[in-house]
């Protein structure tokens, strides 16, 4: 069965600072790979996906995220950090052969400190 | 455009009492989801529709029902409330199952 752990509850960073959010997965095939963020009170928005090609993906709002095969990660990155950026992050997968369900992660809250 | 659209917003129910969760999407897609989200555990799928006229259990089905009325509209039904049910629910929608979700506003349900 597929899963995906975020191993960090919260991260805190200094605006400006770059920021790095790890996500690994367990799965017997390359699934389908997701970033959304939430902010308090909303539903969740995509922020880039990997279906396959090139292993570095570009998303919405400056973030990028690396698929890395022998790590089984899907790392979400971010130069700089701005106040606004503090949010709910969360990494989901999609299974590519049967029974096709997204699984999310925890999360990780990001908090963005002047 | 109105994308996804959960009703309501907030709910209060009494252990016992039975509801119904609406949502609605007008993007024409196949595939829709119910979600609950607890604090430390992500988003768990509770029951999604892979296309008009199907159903089939998620993570965590148990104490919910749903209904696929159409293409558009997938209901979430607590038939006997419990306080373990108190979470915020999301509505989901996608083109097909293995494309990114676009979700509702959500939920908040208390139960006490």
């Amino acid at each position: 069965a597929q899963s995906v752990t975020q191993p960090d509850i919260h991260i805190t960073v200094s605006e400006g600072a770059s920021l790095e959010l790890r996500c690994n997965y367990s799965y017997g095939a390359t699934p389908y790979l997701f970033w959304y963020v939430q902010s308090p009170g909303q539903g969740l928005q995509l922020l880039l996906k990997y279906f396959s090609g090139d292993t570095l993906v570009q998303g919405i709002k400056g973030f990028e995220a690396e698929f890395k095969r022998s790590q089984s990660s899907f790392n979400l990155r971010k130069p700089s950090v701005h106040w606004s950026d503090a949010a709910e992050y969360f990494c989901a997968v999609v299974g590519t052969t049967g029974g096709f369900k997204t699984i999310f992660g925890a999360g990780t809250r990001l908090f963005v400190k002047a | 455009n109105a994308g996804v659209t959960q009703t309501p917003k907030f709910q209060v129910l009494k252990t016992g009492q039975s509801m119904t969760l609406q949502c609605a999407q007008d993007m024409n897609h196949n595939s829709m989801y119910w979600y609950r989200q607890d604090p430390g555990m992500g988003l768990r799928l509770i029951y999604y529709s892979a296309s008009e006229g199907t159903t089939d259990k998620g993570e965590v089905p148990n104490g919910y029902n749903v209904s696929r009325l159409n293409k558009r509209e997938f209901s979430l039904r607590l038939e006997s409330a419990a306080p373990s049910q108190t979470s915020v629910y999301f509505c989901a929608s996608s083109t097909d199952q293995n494309t990114e979700a676009f979700f509702g506003q959500g939920t908040r349900l208390t139960v006490v």
